[in-house]
């Protein structure tokens, strides 16, 4: 079975921390992504990932930043969180192509106090 | 990448059809409609995906006009269980672009018994 696993299920962090969230992929997918779900406003894109070191912004990447050094590794940082990063995010990989199903991860619920 | 539109909610009652329409209208060429299910606290789930006219699978039939510009997901007698967010994305077949999937707000669909 095709598996994303996403580092933590829930995560409490304090604002200015720097937060990591790892996502690790076990189908040497070639795509990576990371999104954010809140209450009303469905599933934003914050970054996608197309190759190993390749990267592209999404609909909201402010506050946020990715690393692929690997291609079954994706990670999440936040520089420096705030209450309002609050949310689910959740990581997702495909193959390459647009005719390629996408997994999910179970996400993460990540807390800023 | 088109911009997708579907209604936010709908209700139906175990053993309808259920039909989600989606309208697409800027979809371009390389473009393929893919429609993906989630439950709560769990990460988006595949459900079908297509180019033109009709794909079925076990889960659902997926109708596409000649024009391309909408999409109607259709669920075959529905149980309590399809009770979940439904979303229609446009994905693009380009390199870097051949997996990026932008999430839309979804429909809401509720069955009742």
């Amino acid at each position: 079975d095709v598996k994303v696993t996403q580092s933590s299920r829930y995560l409490v962090k304090r604002t200015g921390e720097k937060v990591f969230l790892e996502c690790v992929q076990d189908m040497d997918h070639e795509n990576m992504f990371w999104y954010r779900q809140d209450p009303g406003l469905g599933l934003r894109l914050i970054y996608f990932s197309y190759d190993v070191k390749m990267k592209e912004k999404g609909d909201i990447p402010e506050g946020y930043s990715v690393s692929r050094e690997k291609k079954e590794r994706f990670s999440l940082i936040l520089e420096s969180a705030s209450t309002n990063q609050t949310s689910m995010y959740l990581c997702a990989s495909s193959q390459g192509g647009a005719n390629t199903e996408a997994f999910f991860g179970q996400g993460t619920r990540l807390t800023v106090v | 990448l088109a911009k997708t539109t579907q209604p936010i909610s709908m209700d139906s009652y175990e053993g309808q059809e259920v039909n989600i329409t989606c309208s697409h209208n800027n979809i371009a060429t390389n473009d393929y409609i893919t429609w993906y299910q989630q439950f709560p606290s769990q990460g988006p789930r595949f459900i079908i995906q297509g180019y033109k006219t009709k794909v079925t699978n076990e889960v659902a039939s997926l109708f596409i006009p000649a024009d391309r510009k909408s999409s109607t997901l259709s669920l075959p007698r529905v149980s309590l269980s399809d009770t979940a967010v439904y979303y229609c994305l446009v994905r693009r077949a380009t390199y870097n672009q051949g997996g990026k999937l932008i999430f839309g707000q979804g429909t809401e669909l509720s069955v009742k018994p």
